[in-house]
């Protein structure tokens, strides 16, 4: 089992830019998150999705766009990159909800 | 909404002795989970340890304990006989037992950076 796997791992992008973020986990899990993470900060929800076809906006969603079309994916998209963007992105994935959240490597994004 | 306080951003341990992080939240719910997790440099978020809100047992795994005190809303992590893999940043964190409104997502605190001196 590859767990809980992110493309791409490493990215920059330009004021602007548009880019897709691949979360995909092979454990049947229901629920899937994006959190970003800031230095000197815990993980903050984006959005997530509790089934295929499913989205809820988090803590911090402003900027971004997710869909869920197949159960074992995520993508969380930026349409217009800005610097506040900058930060590490995790996808987790999780079921049932009360259990623990598996988490993927994170995606290291720079907006320049 | 909860929040999750972390108030020690870093602590220093000895090889083999232990180390206590600290942890409160606020909560207006009876119920919930509560959670550690480690961050080593590699980034991997990796379960430390979980307990349900409802069970009075502290859990332990192996080095690894809590000392969950659900009055006071406290969650503190107890590492014995520290080894040099420990160092790591290590988060606490918050979910509800309700779905819906961000409450399916984890509430994390800031974070405790734990250096472990050989």
């Amino acid at each position: 089992n590859a767990g809980v796997t992110q493309t791409p791992k490493f990215r920059v992008l330009k004021t602007g830019q548009s880019m897709t973020l691949l979360c995909a986990q092979d454990m049947n899990h229901e629920y899937m998150y994006w959190y970003r993470q800031d230095p000197g900060m815990g993980l903050r929800l984006i959005h997530y999705s509790v089934g295929e076809g499913t989205t809820a906006k988090g803590e911090v969603p402003d900027g971004y766009n997710v869909s869920r079309l197949k159960k074992q994916n995520f993508l969380l998209g930026l349409e217009s990159a800005a610097p506040s963007q900058t930060s590490v992105y995790f996808c987790a994935s999780s079921y049932p909800p009360g259990k623990e959240q598996f988490f993927g490597p994170g995606t290291r994004l720079t907006v320049l | 909404a909860q929040t999750v306080t972390q108030s020690q951003p870093e602590m220093s341990v000895q090889e083999a002795e232990t180390v206590t992080l600290s942890c409160t939240y606020d909560t207006s719910e009876s119920d919930y989970y509560l959670f550690w997790y480690k961050q080593p440099p590699s980034r991997q978020m990796i379960l430390v340890i979980r307990q349900e809100a409802y069970k009075q047992q502290n859990a332990t795994e192996n080095r690894f304990s809590v000392n969950f005190q659900k009055a006071a809303k406290s969650f503190s992590l107890k590492i014995s006989d520290s080894q040099l893999g420990d160092a790591a940043m290590y988060f606490c964190a918050y979910r509800s037992p309700y779905s819906g409104g961000g409450a399916d997502g984890l509430t994390f605190g800031k974070g405790t950076h734990l250096i472990i001196q050989p």
